[in-house]
């Protein structure tokens, strides 16, 4: 069964080091999206991409934060200068469809990011 | 955020028997639920969904209940089995033709942990 894969499982990083999370969504899929949560906290939002340009961002998304798919495969988030309040688990997720058709996201087992 | 919430924190449940996990949402321009349940380390995985068109959709042991007049959903494990023990989550989504700009967008509810005890 196809899956969304993450690299890598876990990245440590000194506070205002540059890091790249990497995803490799369903390979049919059109729609990608990034998701962190803060240990103990819930789920959140961060970003959604389609059509190679940013759908719609949330408020944690700030000028800190980019996303690229370089190629035909992967799907990236940059986090410029990390912060400690950055250290989370980033899930990555991918539909077939969204707009007026809803569909499943599917999630990958994320990246757990330390920042030191 | 506020807008969609597990107010059960845990949940504990003898095999066999039924598992019901609950989720209240406040903004009624979700128009798309769906249930996730997730283990330590891995990301969430997707379980059942359904559409504010219907109120009910079923699959195996699993059925999801929508009550859109009081916003609030119920998920349904019947039988619960060990294997169920996880974490789960609500999720709701608003889609553009209901008046809104998301594109798939999920609102996550602060998870419910389920043991399922043999």
């Amino acid at each position: 069964e196809p899956e969304v894969t993450q690299t890598p499982s876990h990245q440590v990083t000194q506070m205002g080091q540059e890091v790249i999370l990497r995803c490799v969504p369903i390979s049919n899929h059109l729609y990608f999206y990034w998701y962190r949560q803060i240990l103990g906290q819930k789920v959140e939002f961060l970003v959604s991409f389609y059509n190679n340009e940013i759908s719609e961002k949330s408020e944690i998304f700030d000028d800190q934060f980019s996303v690229e798919r370089p190629d035909g495969s992967n799907f990236t988030l940059k986090i410029r200068s990390t912060k400690l309040e950055d250290s989370a688990m980033y899930f990555c997720a991918s539909s077939l469809t969204s707009g007026r058709i809803m569909d499943t996201q599917y999630f990958g087992p994320g990246t757990r990011l330390t920042v030191l | 955020d506020q807008q969609v919430k597990q107010n059960s924190p845990s949940l504990s449940v003898q095999e066999g028997r039924i598992s019901i996990l609950n989720c209240d949402y406040t903004n009624s321009m979700f128009d798309y639920f769906l249930w996730y349940k997730k283990y330590p380390a891995e990301g969430p995985t997707f379980l059942i969904s359904i559409s504010s068109i219907k109120d009910k959709n079923e699959d195996g042991r699993f059925t999801v209940f929508l009550n859109k007049s009081a916003k609030h959903l119920s998920l349904h494990i019947v039988p619960s089995q060990p294997g169920d023990s996880a974490v789960y989550f609500c999720a709701a989504s608003r889609s553009p033709n209901a008046g809104g700009t998301s594109y798939g967008k999920l609102t996550f509810g602060q998870g419910t942990i389920l043991t399922v005890h043999p």
